[in-house]
């Protein structure tokens, strides 16, 4: 148990569908994350919102759309996604990294969603 | 920008010692990290270490921080299949990118055999 939860573990959707992934942690944070993971890349780091702000939009296409509604939930919705989108969607939370007493708190991860396009 | 390297595999024998290495570009980096992703489950945080240190153990784990070159490495005695998995490698931005944010490596998977 890590603290932060993630849903749907797995997801299936047509590229016309609309979905959404949610995340949310019980850890008093309040800044968090979405990535992605695909095989044989690097983990990418596509959105941050810190204290309910997006402060970070790593030039994510506009077919996702992140919504945070308060610092412990996170959204990630979904809407005609293309096949390369397939991956595993990770979310991670953390104190506020702007701040240097805060420096050494590493981020959090959830199990992630496991998004498959058909 | 900013880059972090690693090895993709690793295979040792079970009660052997594993050393996964990393390399980093920010040389502003403040703390450093070794993440561990088993199958089906997301990222556990095993250790991190602050840039002014060299070295720090954490009962089988020692990590080992050359900062003039740029090198971290991960040592684990007396390898189990348990500690089978992909382990990531991530830097801390510091004043060479956003701040807070980590950059990951590709992650080392490392195979035990019996």
């Amino acid at each position: 148990e890590t603290g932060v939860t993630q849903t749907p573990r797995h997801l299936v959707m047509g590229m016309t569908n609309k979905k959404s992934l949610k995340c949310e942690q019980h850890l008093g944070h309040n800044a968090m994350y979405w990535y992605k993971q695909s095989a044989k890349k690097p983990l990418e780091l596509m959105f941050v919102y810190n204290f309910k702000e997006q402060t970070e939009n790593n030039s994510v296409p506009s077919r996702f759309s992140p919504e945070c509604p308060n610092s412990s939930h996170l959204f990630l919705h979904l809407h005609t996604l293309q096949p390369e989108d397939s991956a595993l969607y990770l979310c991670a939370s953390s104190q506020n990294p702007g701040q240097p007493i805060y420096d050494n708190q590493p981020q959090h991860f959830g199990d992630g969603t496991r998004l498959s396009i058909l | 920008g900013e880059d972090v390297e690693q090895s993709l595999f690793l295979s040792v024998r079970e009660g052997d010692s594993s050393v996964i290495n990393c390399t980093y570009t920010d040389s502003s980096s403040t703390y450093l990290y070794w993440y561990k992703q088993e199958p089906g489950a997301g990222l556990q945080l095993l250790t991190y270490i602050f840039s002014n240190m060299d070295m720090k153990q954490d009962q089988r784990l020692t990590v080992l921080l050359n900062k003039k070159d740029k090198h971290l490495s991960l040592r684990i005695a007396d390898t189990q299949t348990g500690d089978s998995a992909i382990y990531f490698c991530a830097e801390r931005g510091g004043f060479g990118g956003s701040q807070g944010n980590l950059i990951f490596g590709k992650g080392t998977k490392l195979s035990v055999k019996p």
